[in-house]
C-alpha cells in the first residue's frame, strides 16, 4: 500500500496516561499535517512539517502536545497527561510542495481514533 | 484569522434531484479543496481548485471557485444513494496548512 498509513488506528487510554501515534507519509511527499477532528466537525489544524522542520504548529496544541518527524520520513505524535477532552480522531496528511506549485493536494491516512476514559 | 462556512450543514435529498453546497471563506486563498468523508472513515480528496473560474467535474459532483466571491460551490446533479456522506470545503492559506468547514451531511433518500 503506497498511501498514508497511521498506527494505532485505535487507542483507548485512562486520563493521565501518555500516548503516541505514528504517520508514515507517502514516501516522496515533503510535507506531514497533523489534524484533530471531533465528532460533527471538520478537521482542525495542529502542526505541520517540512521534511523535518517543523514549520508550524496551532494554538490548540499545548504544551502536552509534541511532535517530531526525525528523518523527515514518518513522524509521530506524542500527548502527554491526556484529558478526556483529547478524545478525537487525529489525522495525518501528506503532499508534496515545491515553490508553491499546484501540487499541494494533501492525501489523508486512516487516522487514530482515541479515546480518553 | 481565515474563517471557512459551508451552507447548508445536513442536507436530505432525493434520488434524480439536483442541489449545490456553497463553501464561503473570509481571507485571500489561491487553493480550495474538496473532500468527501463516510462514516468512521478518514478523508477522499474529490477536487482541487487553484483559480478564478476554475471548474472541475467528476461523475455527478461539479466543484466551481469564484476568488472575487470568495465562494465555492459543489453541484450534485441526479443525485444517487452512493452520493451520501460529508462533505468538506477546506481552503489553503500561503502557509500551507488547510483551514475546513464543518462539512455539509448529503443524505440520498431513495
Amino acid at each position: 500500500d503506497t498511501g498514508v498509513s497511521q498506527d494505532p488506528r485505535h487507542k483507548i487510554t485512562k486520563r493521565g496516561q501518555n500516548v503516541t501515534f505514528r504517520c508514515d507519509p507517502i514516501s516522496e511527499h515533503n510535507r506531514l499535517y497533523w489534524y484533530r477532528q471531533t465528532l460533527g466537525q471538520g478537521p482542525e489544524f495542529l502542526t505541520y512539517f517540512q521534511n523535518e522542520a517543523q514549520l508550524e504548529k496551532s494554538r490548540l496544541l499545548s504544551d502536552r502536545f509534541s511532535a517530531e518527524r526525525p528523518k523527515g520520513s514518518f513522524s509521530t505524535l506524542e500527548i502527554q497527561r491526556t484529558e478526556q477532552g483529547d478524545s478525537a480522531m487525529y489525522l495525518c496528511a501528506s503532499s508534496f510542495e515545491f515553490n508553491r506549485g499546484p501540487y499541494n493536494e494533501q492525501f489523508f491516512g486512516p487516522g487514530t481514533r482515541l479515546t480518553v476514559l | 484569522e481565515l474563517k471557512v462556512e459551508q451552507n447548508p450543514l445536513f442536507l436530505s435529498m432525493q434520488e434524480g434531484k439536483n442541489y449545490t453546497i456553497y463553501c464561503n471563506y473570509s481571507t485571500t486563498s489561491d487553493r480550495l479543496y474538496w473532500y468527501r468523508q463516510d462514516p468512521g472513515k478518514s478523508l477522499e480528496s474529490l477536487f482541487v481548485l487553484l483559480s478564478n473560474g476554475a471548474v472541475k467535474q467528476e461523475g455527478r459532483l461539479m466543484a466551481s471557485l469564484d476568488t472575487k466571491a470568495r465562494l465555492s460551490t459543489l453541484h450534485i446533479t441526479a443525485a444517487v444513494h452512493d452520493l451520501s456522506a460529508t462533505y468538506f470545503c477546506a481552503v489553503d492559506t500561503n502557509a500551507g496548512k488547510s483551514t475546513f468547514g464543518d462539512g455539509t451531511t448529503l443524505t440520498v433518500k431513495p
